[in-house]
């Protein structure tokens, strides 16, 4: 099956700073990314979906000035954390899917978010 | 809105005891049904999937699950367990029509002891 890579897998950061993820299609072209938060015990809560070139599109509730989704090439969507706090920390899972299969899914490793 | 349910939150079996995981969705249009499984510390994985015809799909590693339409359910099956699928297993399911979203299920961790 085709490769999501998501870097890092895990960081720690101080409160009030930003932190970036970065989620990669590494065999194929995926015009369409898609952030997921989870929280433990919990189902994969679904943040936003990112189109290549234009605005992402954020579920209800989500702050999208909080969590900045850049996709700027079919290969790249990144995320941001902007001004973390300690709530923010959570396990985030990006999807993506190809362009010859559209409703299959493939997953990157997930990013542990710490904020202290 | 959308959901989809999982019974069961942790399921301890025996190896080559059979599995039957419950999944149920709320949406009445078509869908297009979907299990993955998260191995420890490994991606999330396609199991298998439903868009039509056969009721009754097979997956990889021995995995089955059917398609029930008028109960709103696709339970994942698997007649003998080994120790090697200890994991967590998802339910998700897509609204045809609804954007492409995954709408996934609280998840089912499977121990399955020596």
């Amino acid at each position: 099956g085709a490769v999501v890579s998501q870097h890092p897998s895990w960081v720690i950061c101080k409160s009030g700073t930003s932190v970036k993820i970065e989620c990669r299609s590494l065999d194929f072209q995926a015009t369409t990314m898609f952030w997921y938060r989870q929280f433990p015990k919990q189902s994969l809560m679904l943040m936003a979906t990112s189109n290549e070139g234009s605005k992402a599109t954020y579920e209800q509730g989500v702050e999208k000035d909080k969590f900045l989704i850049n996709h700027a090439s079919l290969t790249l969507s990144t995320l941001t954390v902007t001004s973390a706090h300690p709530e923010d920390s959570s396990f985030y899972i990006c999807s993506a899917r190809t362009n010859r299969d559209r409703d299959e899914a493939f997953f990157g490793q997930g990013t542990r978010l710490t904020v202290v | 809105a959308q959901s989809v349910s999982q019974h069961n939150h942790h399921v301890i079996l025996s190896e080559a005891a059979s599995l039957e995981l419950g999944c149920n969705y709320s949406y009445g249009g078509t869908v297009n049904l979907f299990w993955y499984v998260q191995y420890p510390g490994q991606h999330l994985q396609l199991l298998l999937k439903y868009f039509s015809g056969d009721p009754l799909v097979k997956g990889i590693k021995g995995f089955e699950a059917e398609f029930i339409k008028s109960k709103f359910s696709f339970n994942l099956r698997k007649p003998s367990v080994q120790w090697s699928d200890t994991a967590e297993y998802f339910c998700a399911v897509i609204r045809t029509g609804g954007g492409n979203k995954l709408t996934f299920g609280t998840g089912t961790q499977l121990k399955v002891e020596l």
